[in-house]
């Protein structure tokens, strides 16, 4: 079964500061697509990142990169300098061969000013 | 580009009522797919379309859900009957496939719906 594992229901980061959200997945599965999702308030599905499985280099979106570990099948999102329009519900997500996007349950971020 | 549009964007009924859920894809997108937020089961693809066609169904909760495509630029899905436990925000979602592996989906805002 293929399955993305946030364990991390919610987390806390000071205004400016890093932090870092943890997803790992499963899938037998060599090529693939991984994504950060951001859900605010408003409940809007926003997409912060991407992956290709098979690019070695950690992709990177202005204050958001990744840390992509394909062997360990771990994906984690570090957001540097965090701003308060950064609090929100992020989700891990993994797109199979067959079209389907798995979400992890969710981190819960917040930022204190 | 106005996204991916989803009307209503409430929704609150009767148990018993029909309920149907409209989507509009991105202009040129070729997928399209459904999914179900809950707080108890967070979020689950009901059903996906690759050039209107459902390839995968497997989330549809039970036979009272359905959804079709008629066309390239338009999505419903029925509920009928309705009952509370379908209470949920529906997301309706669409990319662009050109066969090997999918690319990111575009997501709508979403219809709440309540069932009293």
């Amino acid at each position: 079964a293929q399955t993305v594992t946030q364990s991390q229901p919610e987390m806390s980061v000071q205004e400016a500061e890093t932090v870092t959200l943890s997803c790992t997945y499963d899938t037998s599965e060599s090529d693939y697509y991984l994504f950060w999702y951001k859900q605010p308030p408003s409940r809007q599905m926003i997409l912060v990142i991407r992956q290709e499985a098979y690019k070695q280099q950690n992709a990177t979106e202005n204050r958001f990169s990744v840390n992509f570990q394909k062997a360990a099948k771990s994906f984690s999102l570090k957001i540097s300098d965090s701003q308060l329009g950064d609090a929100a519900m992020y989700f891990c997500a993994f797109i199979n061969q067959g079209g389907k996007l798995i979400f992890g349950q969710g981190t819960e971020l917040s930022v204190k000013p | 580009d106005a996204g991916v549009i989803q009307s209503p964007r409430h929704e609150v009924t009767e148990m018993g009522q029909e309920v149907t859920l409209r989507c509009k894809p991105i202009s040129g997108h070729n997928s399209l797919f459904w999914y179900r937020q809950t707080m108890m089961r967070g979020l689950e693809l009901l059903i996906y379309f690759n050039n209107n066609v459902p390839i995968d169904d497997s989330g549809m909760p039970e036979d009272r859900f359905s959804a079709k495509m008629p066309n390239a630029s338009f999505s419903t899905l029925k509920i009928q009957p309705s009952e509370p436990r379908d209470s949920a925000v529906y997301f309706c979602a669409s990319s662009s496939w050109t066969g090997g592996a999918h690319n990111e989906q575009f997501f709508g805002p979403g219809t709440r719906l309540t069932v009293l």
